[in-house]
Parts: C-alpha cells; sequence; structure tokens
C-alpha cells in the first residue's frame, strides 16, 4: 500500500506555544489530505480536508484560526495547532488519497502524540 | 443525516477461529467501502475495500457486501491473538472524499 509519514511521532509543548506537524506522501502524490484528531477510547474525529493548492476545509466547531492547514504540495500537508493548551492534547493523524489510487482510498501516516502541559 | 453502525464489542473469538465483524450504512448511494484495523496507540491501517455486491477476498480477510440490505462485512479466518484491535467500516460519504466512519469493533483473539 502507499505510505505517508507524519513528524513529529510525539512532541510535548508548554501551554501557548504553538507546534507544527508534518504530514507527507512518500510515494504516490496526494491530491487529498485529511486531518483527524482521536482522544483516549473514542472515534476518529475528522477535522479538516485539505486539497494541494487550496485552502483548507474545516469541520464545524473546528476553530481555523487556532489548527491553521496548509497543503503546499502533493507531497506535504502541515497542521500547526496555535497557542496550544491542555485540551488540545490529542492524537493527531493525516491520511491521504490521491493519483494512482482506488478512487476514496485513504491512506494514514503513524500519528502525532501531542501533549501540552 | 448519513450514519455507518457498528457493534462496539468486545468481540472474543478463540484462536484459529472465524471473527466476523459487521457494518450498516444508511446511505444507499454509497458505492465503496473500507475496512481498517487499528492497534491501540496507532493509527488506522487499510485491509482492503469493496465496491461489489459478493465477496471480496484477500489472504484470510473476506470482505462480504449486500448493497440491496446495506451492510458490509469482515471475516477473518483462523483468527491468531495478533488480529486483536478495533475495526473501523469507513464509508466515504456522497459526493465527498471524507470517510464515515463506525464506532469500530473490538476484537479480542483468544489464546
Amino acid at each position: 500500500g502507499a505510505v505517508v509519514s507524519q513528524h513529529p511521532s510525539r512532541v510535548i509543548c508548554k501551554s501557548g506555544t504553538s507546534v507544527k506537524i508534518e504530514c507527507r506522501s512518500l510515494d504516490f502524490q496526494a491530491t487529498t489530505m485529511f486531518w483527524y484528531r482521536q482522544f483516549p477510547k473514542q472515534s476518529l474525529m475528522l477535522m479538516a480536508t485539505s486539497n494541494e493548492g487550496s485552502k483548507a476545509t474545516y469541520e464545524q466547531g473546528v476553530e481555523k484560526d487556532k489548527f491553521l492547514i496548509n497543503h503546499a504540495s502533493l507531497t506535504l500537508s502541515t497542521l500547526t495547532v496555535t497557542s496550544a493548551h491542555p485540551e488540545d492534547s490529542s492524537f493527531y493523524i493525516c491520511s491521504a488519497s490521491g493519483a494512482g489510487l482506488f478512487s476514496y482510498e485513504q491512506y494514514f501516516g503513524p500519528g502525532t502524540r501531542l501533549t501540552v502541559t | 443525516q448519513k450514519e455507518v453502525e457498528q457493534n462496539s464489542g468486545p468481540l472474543s473469538v478463540p484462536e484459529g477461529a472465524i471473527a466476523s465483524l459487521n457494518c450498516t450504512y444508511s446511505d444507499r448511494g454509497s458505492q465503496s467501502f473500507f475496512w481498517y484495523r487499528q492497534y491501540s496507540g496507532k493509527s488506522p491501517e487499510l485491509i482492503m475495500f469493496i465496491y461489489s455486491n459478493g465477496d471480496k477476498e484477500d489472504g484470510r480477510f473476506t470482505a462480504q457486501l449486500n448493497k440491496a440490505s446495506q451492510y458490509v462485512s469482515l471475516l477473518i479466518r483462523d483468527s491468531q491473538p495478533s488480529d486483536s484491535a478495533t475495526y473501523l467500516c469507513a464509508v466515504p460519504s456522497s459526493g465527498t472524499y471524507k470517510y464515515i466512519f463506525g464506532t469500530g469493533t473490538r476484537l479480542k483473539v483468544l489464546a
């Protein structure tokens, strides 16, 4: 299957600081990338969808000024959590779909565990 | 509201048995269906997808789709303790590339 990487895998930051998470498709061109958040023992929650070169589409209730998404190329999307607070501590996972894959097929990155102290 | 439903489990099966995981969906327009496996603390991993009525086999896994009854299932033959995980059913929302996920079924394979 297709490979998606995320960096960093874990990050601890102080309250009020910003954190950037990178998501890369390694062996295909990702025309669409998705960002999810997952709290312990809960389902994946879609935060936003981004298409290369366009503004991200955020799900209802997700603050676009707090969670900045940039999909600058066909292999890279970034999520920046601005002014992080302890309640932003969660498991953030990206996924990607795109050229060469079956329509709607998504491959997930390994996730980034964010802890805000 | 389009929905995807799964029994949350846990579903416990003995090693070597067949595990049967079910998923129902509400949107009759749905065309493709995806099964993911998620180990605790890890991200989801695509197992297989199906878009035609009937069965699709891949190794120990078989996906079954019945569009008339709006259900899709995943069978795992010769279940192993390493198959213990949460299995997520995902259905693309019509007209978008976004998935609607079921809540997942937790499978425990007992050695």
